[in-house]
């Protein structure tokens, strides 16, 4: 079975500032790995994805994450927080058999500070 | 391009009420569907997906349900609400390329 961990519900980072969520996950198959984005009273927003291909991903807003399967880590990266970033973060992990049943982490909450 | 609809935005309903919550993707076929919940302050929880018209598996046992009756119009329903059931619910569809598309919820309140 998969699952995700993330570290840290809550993480505050000042405007500017590096950001740096992390994920781990647990997957018995080579897994798919996403970052989402979720703003508040809205849907998640996928920031980007890994597919098996290269292992530095880039997403939309200047995200980025890395796959480091010895670590079996997916953590997210941005070099320079902006104010708009404050959100809802959440890793997840999807395994393909006959169907993509995608596995969520419990979130990290980011907030930027002026 | 693929879109995915949900509806409604919000809905405050009596406990002991029936629920209907309707999705729809346009755009695509034979989609995976899901229905998730995210309670407040928690992380998204997997209730049903379906693989197929008719094809429905649950992942907790609770009072809700779901339906497939078109390829691309999946149902979350209740016979009679509770106040558990309160919280944010997301429709999402997954092509055959793994990752999983979102709705814009539908906010429950249960009274």
């Amino acid at each position: 079975a998969q699952s995700v961990t993330q570290l840290g519900s809550h993480v505050s980072v000042s405007e500017g500032a590096l950001v740096l969520l992390r994920c781990n996950y647990s997957s018995s198959v080579p897994p798919y790995l996403f970052w989402y984005v979720q703003y508040p009273n809205q849907g998640l927003q996928l920031l980007l994805k890994y597919t098996s291909a290269a292992t530095l991903v880039k997403g939309i807003n200047g995200f980025e994450a890395e796959f480091k399967k010895s670590e079996t880590s997916f953590h997210l990266t941005k070099p320079s927080a902006h104010m708009s970033d404050a959100a809802e973060y959440f890793c997840a992990v999807s395994v393909r058999t006959s169907y993509d049943k995608v596995i969520f982490g419990p979130g990290t909450s980011l907030s930027v500070i002026p | 391009s693929q879109t995915i609809h949900q509806w409604p935005a919000t809905l405050v309903q009596p406990v002991g009420s029936p629920l209907s919550l309707e999705c729809t993707v346009e755009g695509t076929s034979n989609p995976n569907l899901y229905w998730y919940r995210q309670a407040a302050g928690r992380g998204l929880q997997l209730l049903f997906y379906s693989v197929g018209i008719g094809q429905i598996s649950s992942e907790v046992p609770q009072n809700l349900s779901a339906s497939r009756p078109q390829d691309r119009q999946f149902i979350l329903s209740s016979k009679k609400l509770l106040l558990s059931d309160s919280g944010f619910y997301l429709c999402a569809w997954s092509p055959l390329t793994a990752e999983a598309f979102f709705g814009q919820g539908t906010r429950l309140t249960v009274v």
